[in-house]
C-alpha cells in the first residue's frame, strides 16, 4: 500500500532563516506531487505541483520554492522566512491522470 | 475557470441530528467530485467520491450524489456523532484542468453530545 511521509511535524524558525520541508511517497511510482499551505481556520492554497522529476509548476509567486530531485521526493524550501510564512504545510500525491489526492500529516511552521 | 462553493460554517449540531453540507461547482468539462475530511491537526483524508453524473459516493454513513443538472454534490449523514466533528472540504478534479484539484473553502462541523 502507498504511504506518504512529511517531516518535521512541527518547526519553529526565526525570521530570515532558511527552510526545508521534505515529503516522500512509498509504494507507488510516477506520482503527481503537491504542496499546499493552510492558514489557521482557512482553506487550502496550492503552492506547487509536479508531474515528474525536475518539473515544478508554481501557483503563487512568493519567497518559497520547490524541488523534486527524485521520483517520490518533494521538497519545499525558502532562503529567508517571513513572519507571514507561519502556516500549516501539507504535501499530497495522486496517481497519474486520477483526481483523488492523498495527503501527508502536515508540518506546522511557526516563524518567530 | 473551475470553482467549488460550499456553505460557510461553522455548523453546530447535536448528536444524532441530520447533517447536510451544501456544495455546488462550476466546471467546463466533466469533473470527478470529492469530499475530504480534516480532523484537528491532521492532513485531509478522502471521505467519498463520485466520478460521473448520478453516481452516489458513500462512506462511514456519509453520502453525496453527483447532480449534473444542479451542479451540486451535497454531503449528508442521517445521524452525526461527536467523532464527526471536523472540517469538510468539497473538491473537484477535471482532466481539462490539468492535474490540479479545486477545493472549496471548507465547512467546520461541531457535534455536541
Amino acid at each position: 500500500s502507498q504511504t506518504i511521509h512529511q517531516w518535521p511535524a512541527t518547526l519553529v524558525q526565526p525570521v530570515g532563516s532558511p527552510l526545508s520541508l521534505e515529503c516522500t511517497v512509498e509504494g507507488t511510482s510516477n506520482p503527481n506531487l503537491y504542496w499546499y499551505r493552510q492558514a489557521a481556520g482557512r482553506g487550502l492554497q496550492l503552492l506547487f505541483y509536479s508531474v515528474g522529476i525536475g518539473q515544478i509548476s508554481s501557483e503563487v509567486p512568493q519567497n518559497l520554492s520547490a524541488s523534486r530531485p527524485q521520483d517520490r521526493q518533494f521538497i519545499l524550501s525558502s532562503k529567508k522566512l517571513l513572519l507571514s510564512d507561519s502556516s500549516f504545510y501539507l504535501c499530497a500525491w495522486s496517481p497519474r491522470a486520477a483526481g483523488v489526492q492523498y495527503f501527508g500529516p502536515g508540518t506546522r511552521l511557526t516563524v518567530t | 475557470g473551475d470553482s467549488v462553493t460550499q456553505m460557510e460554517g461553522p455548523v453546530t449540531l447535536s448528536e444524532e441530528a441530520f447533517l447536510t453540507i451544501n456544495c455546488t461547482y462550476t466546471a467546463t468539462g466533466y469533473p470527478s467530485l470529492f469530499w475530504y475530511v480534516q480532523y484537528p491537526g491532521e492532513g485531509l483524508q478522502l471521505l467519498l467520491k463520485a466520478t460521473k453524473a448520478d453516481d452516489k459516493g458513500s462512506n462511514k454513513g456519509f453520502e453525496a450524489t453527483y447532480r449534473k443538472e444542479t451542479t451540486s454534490f451535497h454531503l449528508e449523514k442521517g445521524s452525526v456523532q461527536v467523532s464527526d466533528s471536523a472540517v469538510y472540504f468539497c473538491a473537484l478534479s477535471d482532466r481539462t484542468g490539468g492535474f490540479k484539484t479545486i477545493f472549496g473553502a471548507g465547512t467546520r462541523l461541531f457535534v455536541k453530545a
